[in-house]
């Protein structure tokens, strides 16, 4: 297992473009989460599934955002009709459950709208 | 409101040169207190979890320790190579999310 891995690595769009990532967690991790960090700041919570269930969202996780995890494995984030304050790093976690594990992360798909 | 505020927000060090970096915290029901280094570009790698005061983890030159308020990351003799960015995070009961700290900017100079 190399790990969690996120596509793409890097996406530069113009605003108004919808766009989508990917994220393919470790496989037997059954808990995913998105985040969302920008420069010099800390990663931000967006939402959580459990299996294919989207168990927890963040205020920040306007309509314009969505989340899936068909059939419990890899999941992907969209964002419509992207505005230049979406430009981040977007961050993949996954987790085995159990409070003691940390969640590890992917390297992030970087944003940027133009 | 929960809060995890890191300090300081960058330090600069010489190799060799000891030295702790803070997390403090006012959250209702902590569950964990995570560590994570993070390399430019990257995403966070995770160190430590802390459960309860008092508690003490190392690895290498990174020695973790918390109390009720605050968890410190003690960088003993550090090298060029302990330069990153170090977040700490907490979980909180109930919840699975992490919520985190800003960050501290770390830099050894050779």
């Amino acid at each position: 297992d190399t790990g969690v891995s996120q596509d793409p690595r890097h996406k530069i769009t113009k605003r108004g473009q919808n766009v989508t990532f990917r994220c393919d967690p470790i496989s037997e991790h059954n808990r995913l989460y998105w985040y969302r960090q920008t420069l010099g700041q800390g990663p931000e919570f967006l939402t959580y599934f459990q299996n294919e269930a989207q168990l927890e969202k963040s205020r920040l996780l306007s309509d314009r955002f969505s989340a899936e995890r068909p059939k419990g494995s890899f999941s992907t984030l969209e964002i419509q009709r992207t505005e230049q304050g979406d430009s981040a790093m977007y961050l993949c976690a996954s987790s085995g459950g159990g409070s003691g594990y940390g969640y590890t992360f992917g390297s992030g798909t970087r944003l940027t709208v133009v | 409101e929960d809060q995890v505020t890191q300090s300081p927000e960058a330090l600069r060090l010489q190799e060799g040169e000891s030295s702790s970096l803070n997390c403090s915290y006012t959250v209702s029901g902590l569950r964990g207190l995570f560590w994570y280094r993070q390399d430019p570009g990257k995403g966070p790698e995770f160190l430590f979890t802390l459960y309860s005061a008092g508690e003490e983890k190392e690895k290498e030159r990174l020695k973790a320790t918390l109390t009720k308020k605050e968890s410190f990351l003690h960088i003993t003799a550090p090298k060029p190579e302990d330069s990153a960015t170090y977040l700490c995070a907490v979980r909180l009961n109930a919840s699975n999310m992490l919520t985190f700290g800003g960050g501290t900017r770390l830099m050894v100079k050779p």
